[in-house]
């Protein structure tokens, strides 16, 4: 139990195009989901706090116009990064908490995103 | 006050042997602490965690140990394998479902035969 999925799992776009990437709970239903960027070999870096049927909760420094993310049921959430550029290039990954078991946060598989 | 830190940055161990890998936190609110697992190009793994009102919570060959009054907690893989090679994060958060986890830098561990 306990999946959380993610597509694409690597997309390569050109500069100025966006890209959407899209965040399941297969086996369990999600309050919140979180998102996170992840740059080689360092730690996992939040963006922002999902909340199904609200806005999202960005992190500080997080550009809430270029990164949209929409909780549009309790199983899906999706980020779309707008306007891409070179340095948007990044592994990012989704998390989701059961909210039927309230402390634990499962992680999706993670997007690597190129974009040229 | 957020912070989790973790040590240390990287860990060679030989296999059969025994990795620690230990973490710290200030703030006395958080409640739930989490171990990750995750190797390249994939998401963290889910793969132990504790609550502090218990001293050592043990799955398989993992181990937390948890000292509430130091406010530490630590990672024991014992018999520790080449396929445990693989960077584990720390993480804390309070009791609340919107509350994101908190993570270490992570430790990059290598078992070698």
């Amino acid at each position: 139990g306990a999946v959380v999925s993610q597509h694409p799992s690597w997309v390569i776009c050109k500069s100025g195009t966006s890209v959407k990437i899209e965040c399941r709970s297969l086996d369990f239903q999600a309050t919140t989901m979180f998102w996170y960027r992840q740059f080689p070999k360092q730690s996992l870096m939040l963006m922002a706090t999902s909340n199904e049927g609200s806005k999202a909760t960005y992190e500080q420094g997080v550009e809430k116009d270029k990164f949209l993310i929409n909780h549009a049921s309790l199983t899906l959430s999706t980020l779309t990064v707008t306007s891409a550029h070179p340095e948007d290039s990044s592994f990012y990954i989704c998390s989701a908490r059961d909210q039927g078991v309230s402390y634990e946060q499962y992680f999706g598989p993670g997007t690597r995103l190129t974009v040229t | 006050q957020q912070q989790v830190k973790q040590s240390p940055q990287s860990l060679i161990v030989q296999k059969g042997g025994i990795s620690i890998i230990n973490c710290a936190y200030e703030n006395t609110a958080f409640d739930y602490f989490p171990w990750y697992q995750q190797f390249p190009g994939k998401g963290p793994a889910l793969l132990i965690a504790i609550r502090p009102d218990v001293s050592e919570k043990k799955e398989g060959r993992f181990t937390i140990s948890f000292n509430k009054s130091a406010k530490q907690f630590s990672l024991h893989i014992m018999d520790s394998q080449p396929g445990d090679s693989a960077t584990y994060f720390c993480a804390a958060s309070t009791n609340s479902g919107n509350t994101p986890l908190v993570f270490g830098k992570g430790t990059r561990l290598s078992v070698i035969a």
